[in-house]
């Protein structure tokens, strides 16, 4: 069976500091994986996705970046954090079906700046 | 980014009664999907549609993929309070992108 997962659940650091995310899924293989953001009590932006190792599409400029190092992991990273990163950070993953492709949502990861 | 536009917004409904929620898009769409999410936990998918016309169910869950492919419906028939949350759709463009569309959420309370 599929699995996504993400951690930390959790994550309260500096304004300033660095950012490393992790989600990995387990089940499928090539899968398109995507990043995004939530604000409280808002929808969901997108922040980057990929459709290969090495491949990433960024939707929103700003002082975050994602990479791709294996099939099925997907990294969020930023240098030097700032407030207005804080929010809940959802990884999610297709698998590539032809026409009938269902997008996934791990856990998500609660971030918060001070 | 560009985003569905879904209704209502918010609704308060008493236990036992129906629900219906309800997207819309200006342009065509191949798949749509409805999500639910909790308090600080992942959307996790309700029901996928394929097919314009088509209408699936998932227990209580009913949704339909709009004949104009522009547009989907859920129906939650007689809700417990453990149907309170967001409920997402989503849709995939026709082609040329691997991005989905997201809605802005209903949020649903139920009174016991």
């Amino acid at each position: 069976s599929q699995t996504i997962h993400q951690w930390p659940a959790t994550l309260v650091q500096p304004v300033g500091s660095p950012l490393s995310l992790e989600c990995t899924v387990e089940g499928t293989s090539n899968p398109n994986l995507y990043w995004y953001r939530q604000a409280a009590g808002r929808g969901l932006q997108l922040l980057f996705y990929s459709v290969g190792i090495g491949q990433i599409s960024s939707e929103v400029p700003q002082n975050l970046s994602a990479s791709r190092p294996q099939d099925r992991q997907f990294i969020l990273s930023s240098k030097k954090l700032l407030l207005s990163d804080s929010g809940f950070y959802l990884c999610a993953y297709t698998t590539n079906r032809g026409s009938y492709n269902e997008q996934f949502f791990g856990p998500g990861t609660r971030l918060t700046v001070l | 980014g560009q985003q569905l536009n879904q209704s209502p917004q918010s609704m308060f409904i008493q236990e036992g009664e129906d629900v219906s929620m309800n997207c819309t898009s200006s342009s065509i769409f191949n798949t749509w999907l409805w999500y639910k999410q909790d308090p600080g936990e992942g959307p996790v998918l309700l029901i996928a549609l394929y097919k314009a016309g088509e209408l699936t169910s998932n227990g209580r869950l009913t949704a339909q993929f709009g004949i104009t492919r522009k547009d989907s419906f859920l129906n939650i028939s007689a809700s417990i309070p453990s149907d309170v949350g967001i409920y997402f759709c989503a849709g995939h463009p026709t082609s040329g992108t691997y991005k989905y569309i997201f809605g802005t959420g209903t949020r649903l309370k139920v009174l016991a």
